[in-house]
């Protein structure tokens, strides 16, 4: 099945601080790749789209100067977020897309605590 | 407003009986409709998928049916076992929102042995 990795899988920084979390496909090219953030006990909530080449689509919110989304080859997306507050730490997931499937594949997610 | 509702919000099953989550849309055009299974500190992992054009689709010990005319689609886990225990999330997409998922709140079931 196709394959989604999340580095790194845990993070924790200082107020102030940005943080770069990588999302990759590993056997397949995504077209399309999303942002969720996840809270404890509670749904997935899309932050942006990204495709392939193109600017990101943030969802209502969701503020595209925190949130930097860059997705500049078909297996790679990057969100970065700068800096960060503590009020910004939750679990932070990637999925991915081909153009062929139109499920989504989701990463492990990443862990952000910021202090 | 929530596109995809889902119920229960929790469920605990026996050991090998059947675990059943249900899902309600508004949405006609939605045409696509996956399940995903999530533990703890894990990202989802898609379950099974359905589309309209069916009224059941079974994988081993899941089963989707699908209610058109009533907006409805349900997970069956037949022969619940603990290792089953975990959130999961029904979902609907369709071509016109560029394939976004929009996602139930969620079901956390729990197989008690």
């Amino acid at each position: 099945g196709a394959v989604v990795s999340q580095h790194p899988s845990w993070v924790i920084c200082k107020s102030g601080t940005s943080v770069k979390i990588e999302c990759r496909s590993l056997d397949f090219q995504a077209t399309t790749m999303f942002w969720y953030r996840q809270f404890p006990k509670q749904s997935l909530m899309l932050m942006a789209t990204s495709n392939e080449g193109s600017k990101a689509t943030y969802e209502q919110g969701v503020e595209k100067d925190k949130f930097l989304i860059n997705h500049a080859s078909l297996t790679l997306s990057t969100l970065t977020v700068t800096s960060a507050h503590p009020e910004d730490s939750s679990f932070y997931i990637c999925s991915a897309s081909d153009r062929v499937a139109e499920t989504q594949y989701f990463g492990p997610g990443t862990r952000l605590l910021v202090l | 407003q929530q596109q995809v509702k889902q119920s229960p919000q929790s469920l605990i099953v026996q050991k090998g009986g059947i675990s059943i989550i249900n899902c309600a849309y508004e949405n006609t055009a939605f045409d696509y409709f996956p399940w995903y299974q999530q533990f703890p500190g894990k990202g989802p992992a898609l379950l099974i998928a359905i589309r309209p054009d069916v009224s059941e689709k079974k994988e081993g010990r899941f089963t989707i049916s699908f209610n058109k005319s009533a907006k409805q689609f349900s997970l069956h886990i037949m022969d619940s076992q603990p290792g089953d225990s975990a959130t999961y999330f029904c979902a609907a997409s369709s071509p016109n929102t560029g394939n976004q998922f929009y996602f139930g709140t969620g079901t956390s079931l729990t197989v008690i042995p």
